[in-house]
């Protein structure tokens, strides 16, 4: 199966700070690779999409790049709404994997 | 709009199975995969498994092959995930998923843009 790391596994930051989230295939998964936002009791909601398209109705600050077996989210200038944890997902494999997160909180 | 709602909250002794249903509503429901997807409490998501709405066929992680059974019902647009066996690490919020695949000039992705509410399941003696 493909392993996901993400790091940092946590980070504290401020609203209007610029974070940059990794995540790392333990093979080349080309961009076949999700981000996932999830909030405290709430499903997980889809951002982006094949490494780098913004699914339809995110905020821009969000964005996504890379390819093969290193990934990067960045979130622009932090909105209060975005403190949560997220979540990167192969879909490369029909076994699909996800990354055990990275929880973003306030400074 | 498309829709995904869970079965409610069960407790169950270690040991027993628990079935948790999926009922999809707002598209053609054997065009589209539905996955499964766990939390437990304070971890992350860990995939589960998958199942062809259309054909039936199904996939499941290895860590849960075995143990796990997912079918569906066309004619109630509903998706069920079983799991036998229960012990207490199998507490967890289960989710239901849609898999969506989009096509254009870079390629073919998927991705489960439609997440059900969740089902908690507790594992208790």
């Amino acid at each position: 199966d493909v392993q996901l790391t993400q790091s940092p596994s946590s980070l504290s930051a401020s609203v209007g700070d610029s974070v940059t989230l990794t995540c790392r295939a333990s093979q080349n998964i080309n961009i076949d690779l999700n981000w996932y936002q999830q909030k405290s009791g709430k499903a997980p909601e889809l951002l982006i999409f094949g490494a780098s398209s913004l699914l339809s109705g995110v905020p821009s600050r969000f964005s996504g790049s890379g390819s093969g077996t290193d990934f990067t989210l960045t979130i622009s200038s932090l909105q209060p709404e975005d403190f949560a944890t997220y979540y990167c997902q192969q879909s490369y494999s029909t076994v699909f994997t996800f990354g055990p997160g990275t929880k973003v909180d306030l400074k | 709009q498309v829709q995904l709602v869970q079965s409610g909250a069960e407790v169950k002794k270690p040991g027993a199975s628990v079935k948790v249903s999926c009922k999809a509503s707002g598209y053609t429901f054997f065009t589209y995969a539905v996955h499964w997807v766990r939390q437990a409490p304070g971890q992350s998501l860990e995939w589960l498994g998958w199942i062809n709405a259309g054909n039936g066929n199904t996939k499941y992680s290895q860590i849960f092959q075995g143990r796990m059974t997912i079918t569906r019902d066309t004619a109630a647009s509903t998706v069920y995930m079983e799991l036998s066996s229960l012990r207490s690490e199998d507490t967890a919020v289960y989710y239901c998923a849609r898999l969506t695949g989009y096509s254009d000039s870079s390629g073919y992705y998927e991705y489960l843009q439609h997440w059900g509410q969740g089902t908690l399941v507790t594992v208790s003696s």
